[in-house]
């Protein structure tokens, strides 16, 4: 099993269309949660963390559920410019992996005029 | 945000030639940096964590001979591909952290051709 698992995707929607994605990782020791997104041939680059308490950035609303080790990225009212691969991070428990962050596959999202 | 720069940006070699690779913290001193490969259309693959001043610790399947890191000061890791293959051809990028706060700056990746 993976240890971090998005939806395989591609999303392909329209202007204004409300898009969610999932994501399930495997350590119930993780300490932190993050999307990232990544635009072709770059870094990626640091949508927003995600909190127990779920929260909002805008468009974005991220959800962790840590019973279920699930995480969820929601953007609405989408934009040309939201077209990208959007990564699902995970950021394991202390130690060794201090600053260790975990990426899954992927999820890339096209969204049309 | 904190900048993090690597050079060169892309790279092509010969097979057999090795490829040095420079990732810089440009306004922050990074204990801990990290180097990441990235095949086509795959995600993020941790190679290595590069302490200043220590060994670096490698991940399960990645040569340490083969992929050497150095990280001498605490703005600068380099990592040297020897020997380098045509399966070596990948996006190379690399991270550093920055304590105060706490986050992760990525650099901007070093595209890696061999022929």
């Amino acid at each position: 099993r993976k240890e971090v698992e998005q939806d395989p995707g591609p999303f392909n929607v329209p202007e204004g269309a409300t898009v969610a994605f999932n994501c399930t990782y495997s350590n119930s020791a993780s300490q932190s949660f993050f999307w990232y997104r990544q635009d072709c041939r770059k870094e990626p680059k640091l949508l927003m963390s995600v909190y127990s308490s779920g929260n909002e950035d805008g468009r974005f609303t991220a959800q962790l559920n840590r019973a279920s080790q699930y995480i969820s990225l929601l953007i609405r009212d989408s934009k040309l410019s939201d077209s990208a691969t959007y990564l699902c991070v995970v950021n394991d428990a202390g130690g060794t992996s201090y600053g260790k962050l975990t990426f899954g596959q992927g999820t890339i999202l096209t969204v049309h005029p | 945000g904190a900048v993090v720069s690597q050079h060169p940006s892309w790279v092509i070699c010969k097979s057999g030639t090795s490829v040095k690779i420079e990732c810089r913290s440009l306004d922050f001193q990074a204990t801990t940096m990290f180097w990441y490969r990235q095949f086509p259309k795959q995600s993020l693959m941790l190679m290595a964590t590069s302490n200043e001043g220590s060994k670096a610790t490698y991940e399960q399947g990645v040569e340490k001979d083969k992929f050497l890191i150095n990280h001498a000061s605490l703005t600068l890791s380099t990592l040297t591909v020897t020997s380098a293959h045509p399966e070596d051809s990948s996006f190379y990028i690399c991270s550093a952290v920055d304590r105060r706060p706490y986050e992760q700056y990525f650099g901007p990746g070093t595209r890696l051709t061999v022929t």
